[in-house]
């Protein structure tokens, strides 16, 4: 089956530095890959998404992604972090085929001032 | 557009009392339906999923069940609520055959507090 997991529970840091959330899954042939975001007390939001083609993808609001098959890794970067970014991120997979999208258990980034 | 609702948005129930949660789609036909429970520290946990009306699928054993009694109708029910079913319950909702390509759409959960 297919599992994700996200190396950091929580993610301290200021304002402007960059930031790298590590979201690492099982190896398996077609797998697609996605991050969602959730401010709290909130539903989860569409981030961005791999499905094929570049294996670096972007959100609108800067951060970006990029598909690495031989570390099975899918880590979401920015460049430069907004108080505004505070929030969970969760990193999922679906493997080709399957209806059911397995989550990691999410990243708390804490931007500060 | 497609549209999801999911309420009530906040929920403090007695431990022993039932519980009854509703989501809807709107917009769209034969959607795939699911319950994912948030507890702290926990993660998101798949409850139940649905890809049909009186197709639905357990993912965990527990003091939970789920209906589906309209094509974009999902209802999470219990008879008796304990302690450890306090947690934020999000409905989410994918295109049938699509859940690769599009991901999931979740509504805005449910906080439930038993006490």
């Amino acid at each position: 089956a297919q599992s994700v997991t996200q190396l950091d529970s929580q993610v301290p840091v200021f304002e402007e530095a960059p930031v790298e959330l590590r979201c690492n899954y099982s190896s398996s042939v077609s797998v697609y890959l996605f991050w969602y975001v959730q401010y709290p007390n909130q539903g989860l939001q569409l981030l961005l998404k791999y499905l094929s083609g570049s294996t670096l993808v972007e959100s609108i609001n800067g951060f970006e992604a990029e598909f690495n098959k031989s570390q099975t890794s899918f880590h979401l970067r920015k460049p430069s972090v907004h108080i505004s970014d505070t929030a969970e991120y969760f990193c999922a997979v679906v493997q080709g085929g399957s209806e059911k999208l397995v989550f990691g258990k999410g990243t708390k980034l804490t931007v500060n001032p | 557009s497609q549209t999801i609702h999911q309420w009530p948005a906040t929920l403090v129930q007695p431990v022993g009392s039932p519980l009854s949660l509703e989501c809807t789609v709107e917009g769209t036909s034969n959607p795939n339906l699911y319950w994912y429970r948030q507890a702290a520290g926990r993660g998101l946990q798949l409850l139940f999923y649905s890809v049909g009306i009186g197709q639905i699928s357990s993912e965990v054993p527990q003091n939970l069940s789920a209906s589906r009694p309209q094509d974009r109708q999902f209802i999470l029910s219990s008879k008796k609520l304990l302690l450890s079913d306090s947690g934020f319950y999000l409905c989410a909702w994918s295109l049938l055959g699509r859940a690769t390509g599009y991901g999931y759409t979740f509504g805005s959960g449910t906080r439930l507090t038993v006490v």
